[in-house]
């Protein structure tokens, strides 16, 4: 079964608009991270955020902000006033803190982020 | 510090051929995770080594081996490659927790015809 969701498959945006990646997750564990990471079209996976599920604080690190919400189980992402730069894919991924899941992230499907000038 | 590096970025193999992708992870770090991302399936886990250890493993076919040296560095090998091998297959490296960050290298890609 899909542990992590990520509904949205592309998203066109203009410069300078704010754009913001949903991620849904499933686990039954209590102590699980979750990460975005970017992948632009050279293909190398950028990690960008990284929470622990007993932190959810919201927090911004410059352009970047998110959203993570136990109740919902969901952990969303947003990129302010965006660039040409920032397109790319965006991927959500879990890792979970069991002894069977050593190195092993949980991937969503990826959301494209195209923005145009 | 280095990041990740991975060998060769490119390849390209016949159907029934065997591949071997090389990984140097980051230095100190002694994790190293291979990943396998297709179009339709999206990016799947294919093993993780630690201290030449094989820790945990997806679930693919026996084809896909793999293994640490001493110095870290890992390879991964896939025997008698099948059209749908071909792929972007990254590695991560990571320190020593589970659910440690893991930062990726390149890729390689690996076309099979």
């Amino acid at each position: 079964a899909q542990k992590v969701t990520q509904a949205q498959t592309e998203i066109s945006v203009v410069e300078k608009e704010d754009v913001t990646l949903d991620c849904v997750y499933e686990t039954r564990d209590t102590t699980y991270y979750l990460f975005w990471y970017k992948q632009p079209p050279s293909g190398e996976l950028v990690f960008l955020i990284r929470r622990n599920s007993f932190d959810e604080q919201n927090e911004i690190s410059g352009r970047y902000s998110w959203n993570f919400q136990k109740s919902t189980s969901s952990f969303n992402f947003t990129i302010t006033a965006s660039q040409v730069v920032d397109s790319a894919v965006y991927f959500c991924a879990l890792s979970e803190a069991e002894t069977d899941s050593w190195g092993k992230l949980q991937f969503g499907a990826g959301t494209q982020v195209v923005v145009t000038p | 510090k280095a990041g990740v590096t991975q060998t060769p970025r490119y390849l390209i193999k016949t159907r029934g051929q065997q591949v071997t992708l090389s990984c140097s992870p980051i230095s100190g770090h002694r994790s190293v995770s291979w990943y396998q991302q297709t179009p339709g399936q999206g990016l799947q886990f294919l093993f993780e080594y630690f201290s030449e250890t094989q820790r945990n493993k997806g679930n693919f076919p026996g084809r896909f081996s793999g293994r640490q040296f001493s110095n870290s560095r890992s390879e991964m090998n896939v025997s008698t490659l099948e059209l749908g091998d071909s792929a972007l297959y990254l590695c991560a490296s990571g320190t020593e927790s589970s659910t440690d960050t893991q930062y990726f290298g390149p890729g390689t890609r690996l076309t099979v015809l």
